[in-house]
């Protein structure tokens, strides 16, 4: 079974550009999350997708970041403008309750903000 | 607001040591996670920890969970380099499995010879 696939792996953009981030997640699964995770840090979900709905976007930063899963499948993560504070690894994870709803993260994009 | 605090953050141990990793979060939950991630690397699920009392051992590693008391401890037996990693745990706030995970810091585990 095929994991989580995310691209691009590595992003490395300037201050005040747009960037956007695309994921896979495992056949089959319905609830999709990304998280942010700052160097050093631990994860922190950034929005909860349950097939194209979403169910929890609470700490997105609106303003700036944007998520869609329009096909209830694959989902994008856009940020625009980029700030420095942005630089992180984008984490998406997926799950499904036919698996105890445990979560499979991806690989991840690193971004760099300059 | 939930809080998942883990200690220690740093953690050097010579090989064939025993040590414990702790993990205290501030709501009631019977859902915690650990996973284990490599320098550069995604996370990967090593315990899923689903009711009080839940014990889950896999080679050097064994995970509990005490609900009351809000803890779960990762002890590791005999220490072997290759366990080398940041270890975090993460709490399921709904306790259902079906909400976005509250992680910890992590602990930067290093494992010298």
């Amino acid at each position: 079974e095929a994991g989580v696939a995310q691209s691009p792996r590595y992003k490395i953009i300037e201050k005040r550009q747009s960037v956007a981030f695309w994921c896979n997640p495992i056949s089959g699964h319905a609830t999709l999350y990304w998280y942010q995770q700052i160097l050093g840090q631990g994860p922190k979900l950034l929005i909860q997708f349950q097939n194209n709905g979403v169910v929890d976007d609470s700490q997105l930063p609106k303003d700036r970041f944007s998520a869609e899963r329009l096909k209830g499948v694959d989902s994008t993560l856009k940020i625009q403008p980029a700030k420095l504070e942005d630089s992180a690894v984008y984490l998406c994870a997926s799950s499904s309750r036919k698996v105890g709803n445990e979560q499979f993260f991806g690989p991840g994009t690193r971004l760099t903000v300059l | 607001e939930l809080k998942v605090e883990q200690n220690p953050l740093f953690l050097s141990m010579q090989e064939g040591k025993n040590y414990t990793i702790y993990c205290n979060y501030s709501t009631t939950s019977d859902r915690l996670y650990w996973y284990r991630q490599d320098p550069g690397k995604s996370l990967e699920s090593l315990f899923v920890l689903l009711s009080n009392g839940a014990v889950k051992q896999e080679g050097r590693l064994m995970a509990s969970l005490d609900t009351k008391a809000r803890l779960s401890t990762l002890h590791i037996t005999a220490a072997v380099h290759d366990l080398s990693a940041t270890y975090f745990c993460a709490v399921d706030p709904s306790g259902g499995g079906a909400d976005g995970l509250t992680f910890g810091k992590g602990t930067h585990l290093i494992i010298q010879p």
